[in-house]
């Protein structure tokens, strides 16, 4: 089975850096990755780690360590509009769908 | 726009029920998924399709099941409904079976 972890709620103040963390465990692992959620809408994709390392995309940035199971997204230069929730989700090696932790809400304050 | 489309946007209807959600992957797109989205809950995977046969099942109820047309557009049907199945239902797609998925708006369903 898989168990995906991340934390339930955050704070952070514009301008500011956050990491957001995921821990999961796995059978049959094909890439973690993060999506955007804003209340109500579809998911949109931020990023996608299949090795081990750091892979950055403008403000935002995604660390993956396969032998400890985590996972981190960063984002820097907090912007208002950037309070959403935000999806850890890891591949299956046979299918491709995509399990999905809880999210975080992040809460981006002036 | 992801090019992936759900139809209805919304969708309310009473207890005991039937509803058909329909969706139209991006052009090219082979695999289609279904995941369930309920009120201040992650997202749930339901079922895949990968060029018109199912590739996977995840925690679908009974009273639902799916299929994927020859042109490659899905449903999913869902029956007797019950309360607790109001929520949003999202369809995504990919071109194969990994890498990104790309979601529809989503079809968000109302029991009364």
């Amino acid at each position: 089975g898989q168990n995906i972890d991340q934390p339930t709620e955050m704070t952070a103040t514009e301008g500011a850096i956050v990491q957001i963390n995921c821990t999961y465990q796995t059978s049959g692992f094909n890439g973690l990755f993060w999506y955007q959620q804003h209340a109500g809408e579809a998911p949109t994709f931020l990023s996608y780690n299949v090795l081990d390392g750091l892979e950055e995309k403008g403000r935002f940035s995604s660390f993956l360590s396969r032998s400890k199971g985590y996972s981190y997204l960063l984002l820097k230069e907090l912007q208002m509009k950037d309070s959403a929730s935000y999806l850890c989700a890891v591949g299956s090696s046979n299918t491709g769908k995509l399990i999905f932790g809880q999210g975080t809400t992040l809460q981006v304050k002036p | 726009d992801s090019g992936v489309t759900q139809t209805p946007k919304h969708l309310i209807t009473a207890t005991g029920q039937r509803v058909t959600l329909r969706c139209s992957p991006r052009s090219g797109d082979l695999s289609v998924y279904w995941y369930q989205q309920s009120l201040d809950q992650g997202l749930q995977f339901l079922i895949q399709y990968y060029n018109g046969e199912e590739r996977a099942k995840g925690n679908i109820l009974e009273r639902f099941s799916a299929q994927q047309f020859p042109d490659l557009h899905s449903e999913l049907n869902l029956s007797s409904l019950e309360l607790g199945d109001s929520a949003l239902y999202f369809c995504a797609s990919s071109f194969g079976t990994s890498g990104e998925l790309f979601f529809g708006e989503g079809s968000r369903l109302t029991v009364l």
